[in-house]
Order: C-alpha cells, then structure tokens, then sequence
C-alpha cells in the first residue's frame, strides 16, 4: 500500500507561535493529489488545500502556507502565529492521478492545541 | 447549496441489530465515497459509488457491510448484524461530475455506536 505517513502524532503550542505538521507520502504514480482536511472539534472534515505532482509551487492563504517536494515526498503545512480556533486534528492525504476520481488515502492525523 | 448531507448524526444500536446510515451527496454530485474513522485512527476508505454502479469496494469488509447509491436517493452504507468493532465515525463524501473539481466534501459524519 502507498502510505502517507504524519510522524507527529500530538503537538502543542502557545498562541502566536508558528507550527509546522509534516506529511510524507509513498507513491508510484506519475500523476497523483495531495491534500490537507482539517477536523475541529465538532467532528465534520473541512478541506483546506488541494496540490497536483506536476505543480511544485509553494502556495499562501493567509496565515496557512504548503511546502511541497516532490524529491522528499513531502507536503508539509505551517500555520503562522497560531490562534486557538486553529486546534483540530490535521489530515494529511493522497490520491492517484490519472482520473478525476478515486479514493483518498489519508495521514493517521496530527492533533494540534493551541494554548491561549 | 446545501452541503452533504448526513443521517443519523448518531446512531446507537445493540450487538446484533442492523445499521443503516444515509449520505446525500451535494446538489449535482454523482460520485460517493465511503470513509470509516476509527477511534484515534485516521480516515480508511470503504467503498466508492455512482449513481447505480460500485466503482470500488476494496476498503469494504467481505461480511456485513453494503453499499448501494440508487438512481433516486441518498447512498446507504448498510451494516448488518453490528459488533462493538464497527463503533466508529463513518464519513460519506462527494465529488462532483468529470471536468470540474476534484475534491472531495465531506458530509459531518454519522457516530455509530454499538452497545
């Protein structure tokens, strides 16, 4: 099976401080998706971003930001000065490329508090 | 737009009992996927499903569990027979048809629980 791997099981910060969650993924594919869904505590799964192989650009939305390399496997996401609305478990996951659908391979999630 | 809809949110059934759980997907979304998160697991896909046809089952157990998406209605994930193992968050999700994006929106998921 072709994992995605989120090493970091738990991190906790004070607000305002930057936090970085790591995602490496395996894949055989050419072509392939990655993304990140964040889970607050209410329990429903919110998408954040959506990044393809062949488009290496890192990518800003406010305070998040994805760093993604293809010669490490890696995608990972920082938040800048991070507030406490900003606590959730944080997935990590992947898809084959090739068509438009097919099923999500997901992180085994990274739970970040953020202390006031 | 209304987003997927899920039903129950919870559902609480005996060792034994039979679990039906509903997803209706997006407005113009023809593809449903099946998502079971574990307690302290991540997400494992199940199934995935147009409109009267399986696409994909790999993730689905052998026994006790189906999945039907009919041409009118929501998508069933049917669990029969249920054991305190299938207690667990089950998350439906849509994509809408070829050609426009390809995520996936999920629906707030439906708790089930096994006592």
């Amino acid at each position: 099976a072709q994992k995605v791997t989120q090493a970091q099981t738990e991190i906790s910060v004070v607000e305002k401080e930057d936090v970085t969650l790591d995602c490496v993924y395996e894949t055989r594919d050419t072509t392939y998706y990655l993304f990140w869904y964040k889970q607050p505590p209410s329990g429903e799964l919110v998408f954040l971003i959506r990044r393809n192989s062949f488009d290496e650009q890192n990518e800003i939305s406010g305070r998040y930001s994805w760093n993604f390399q293809k010669s490490t496997s890696s995608f990972n996401f920082t938040i800048t000065a991070s507030q406490v609305v900003d606590s959730a478990v944080y997935f990590c996951a992947r898809r084959a490329g090739g068509t438009s659908y097919g099923k999500l391979t997901f992180g085994q999630g990274t739970i970040l508090t953020v202390h006031p | 737009n209304a987003g997927v809809m899920q039903n129950p949110r919870h559902l609480v059934r005996r060792r034994g009992q039979e679990a039906r759980l509903r997803c209706s997907p997006m407005k113009g979304h023809s593809h449903v996927y099946w998502y079971r998160q574990l307690p302290e697991e991540g997400l494992k896909f199940m199934v995935y499903l147009q409109k009267e046809n399986i696409i994909d089952e790999s993730g689905m157990p052998k026994e006790r569990f189906s999945a039907e998406f009919p041409k009118e209605g929501p998508s069933i994930l049917r669990i029969q027979q249920v054991v305190r193992g299938d207690s667990a968050a089950y998350f439906c999700a849509s994509s809408p048809p070829r050609g426009a994006s390809y995520e996936q929106y999920f629906g707030p998921g439906t708790r089930l629980t096994v006592t």
